[in-house]
């Protein structure tokens, strides 16, 4: 059964440091979501990217984040200036139409 | 502003037992709802979903319920096995038409422990 994958699983970064993570959707989706989940809190949407652009951001995706589809199957997170409150599971998400599949994570550990 | 949000933080039940867990959201215009359970480390995974044109939904053991009237969705599962034991959350979609690029807000979530 085709998945979601994302890479790493855990990243850990110096505050001020850039991170990228990976995600590589469901191949024949269309529609590509972050989303990140501090400890213990609910699922929150940063950002969703169709069609080489981003069609909704949050207001948590600032200046400080960016989204990239660099080639036919990699979707990028990128936060230019870690903080310490960056520090959570993001999650990236695919869709062909209305059921978003999620990927299992990465946790990113901000120190 | 919109919201989505549990009754219960936390649900435990004994194996072989019905569950159900509650929801609440606030948007009168989500027109597309979504259970998901996570597991320890996990990412969230599809459970069932429902649109607002319907009131009821069933899949293999479980049951969506939606009440448009009291803004109200529900999740039942039943004959609750052990494997059931995880996080639910119910998410909704505002978006006319539950259009795929829409994006989800996730209810606080309950933890259900399920006791062989």
């Amino acid at each position: 059964e085709p998945e979601v994958t994302q890479t790493p699983s855990h990243q850990v970064t110096q505050m001020g440091q850039e991170v990228i993570l990976r995600c590589v959707p469901i191949s024949n989706h269309l529609y590509f979501y972050w989303y990140r989940q501090i400890l213990g809190q609910k699922v929150e949407f940063l950002v969703s990217f169709y069609n080489n652009e981003i069609s909704e951001k949050s207001e948590i995706f600032d200046d400080q984040f960016s989204v990239e589809r660099p080639d036919g199957s990699n979707f990028t997170l990128k936060i230019r200036s870690t903080k310490l409150e960056d520090s959570a599971m993001y999650f990236c998400a695919s869709s062909e139409w209305n059921e978003q599949f999620f990927g299992p994570g990465t946790r990113l550990t901000v120190l | 502003g919109e919201s989505v949000g549990l009754h219960l933080p936390t649900l435990s039940v004994q194996e072989g037992d019905n569950s159900i867990i509650n929801c609440a959201y606030s948007n009168s215009a989500s027109d597309y709802f979504i259970w998901y359970k996570q597991e320890s480390g996990k990412g969230p995974q599809f459970i069932i979903d429902i649109r607002s044109n319907m009131d009821k939904r069933q899949g293999q053991r479980v049951t969506v319920l939606l009440n448009k009237t009291v803004k109200h969705l529900s999740l039942q599962i039943a004959a609750t096995q052990p494997g059931d034991s995880a996080v639910y959350f119910c998410a909704e979609s505002g978006n006319a038409g539950g259009t795929s690029y829409g994006k989800l807000t996730f209810g606080q979530g309950t933890i259900l422990t399920v006791h062989p």
